[in-house]
């Protein structure tokens, strides 16, 4: 099994602040996924980033992913308190497997 | 388009029964994955099975726990004498044979008593 570590565990800030999660691991994964889950429901997939060094943006949150393909990082800019919610990354390994991290728990106050 | 569908969404047991867990994949999708989940923390693999085929369930306990996903009709995860640890959030999740993409249902919540 390959792990995936997730930094902050948690992360509390003012709307309208930046904030970014980490995901380290020391495996090098074919694709890296990052999910947000709310309370009670499953993980929705919000990207996935498959080239070293890739950037993507989708409205407010930009993905990277690390130039060996073993890291990446998710930066939420101007953060609403939608946002909330438990921000999971997760990596697809050469077993064909999802490996989940631990999870970053963020809370946007208003 | 439904998406993936898990019942119930919670479910109650006393130490020692039976627990069954169902899973009905997106329309198309031919692959089932099963993960399991406590509070605060990521997801754990459990299993991951085609129709008729498990093909790995590593992340699965040898004893107690199994997973099949039939011709026809859901996928089921059954936990027989379930005891207090078992309680977690189960998820299944599926995809169209090939794709990375997993799509996941909302999970039941399993509580032994």
């Amino acid at each position: 099994t390959q792990l995936l570590e997730q930094s902050p565990q948690f992360l509390s800030i003012q709307e309208g602040e930046n904030l970014t999660v980490y995901c380290n691991s020391s495996s090098v994964f074919s694709s890296l996924q990052w999910y947000r889950q709310e309370p009670g429901e499953g993980p929705v997939l919000l990207v996935t980033v498959v080239t070293g060094g890739e950037v993507k943006k989708l409205k407010r949150l930009t993905f990277q992913f690390g130039d060996a393909r073993k890291d990446s990082s998710l930066h939420i800019t101007a953060a609403q308190t939608g946002d909330t919610g438990l921000y999971l990354c997760a990596g697809w390994g050469s077993d064909y497997k999802l490996s989940f991290g631990a999870g970053t728990t963020v809370t946007v106050r208003a | 388009n439904a998406g993936v569908m898990q019942n119930p969404r919670h479910l109650v047991r006393r130490r020692g029964q039976e627990a069954r867990l169902r899973c009905s994949p997106m329309k198309g999708h031919s692959h089932v994955y099963w993960y399991r989940q406590l509070p605060e923390e990521g997801l754990k693999f459990m299993v991951y099975l085609q129709k008729e085929n498990i093909i790995d369930e590593s992340g699965m306990p040898k004893e107690r726990f199994s997973a099949e996903f039939p011709k026809e009709g859901p996928s089921i995860l059954r936990i027989q004498q379930v005891v207090r640890g078992d309680s977690a959030a189960y998820f299944c999740a599926s995809s169209v044979n090939g794709e990375e993409k997993l799509f996941f249902g909302s999970g039941t919540q399993l509580s032994v008593l």
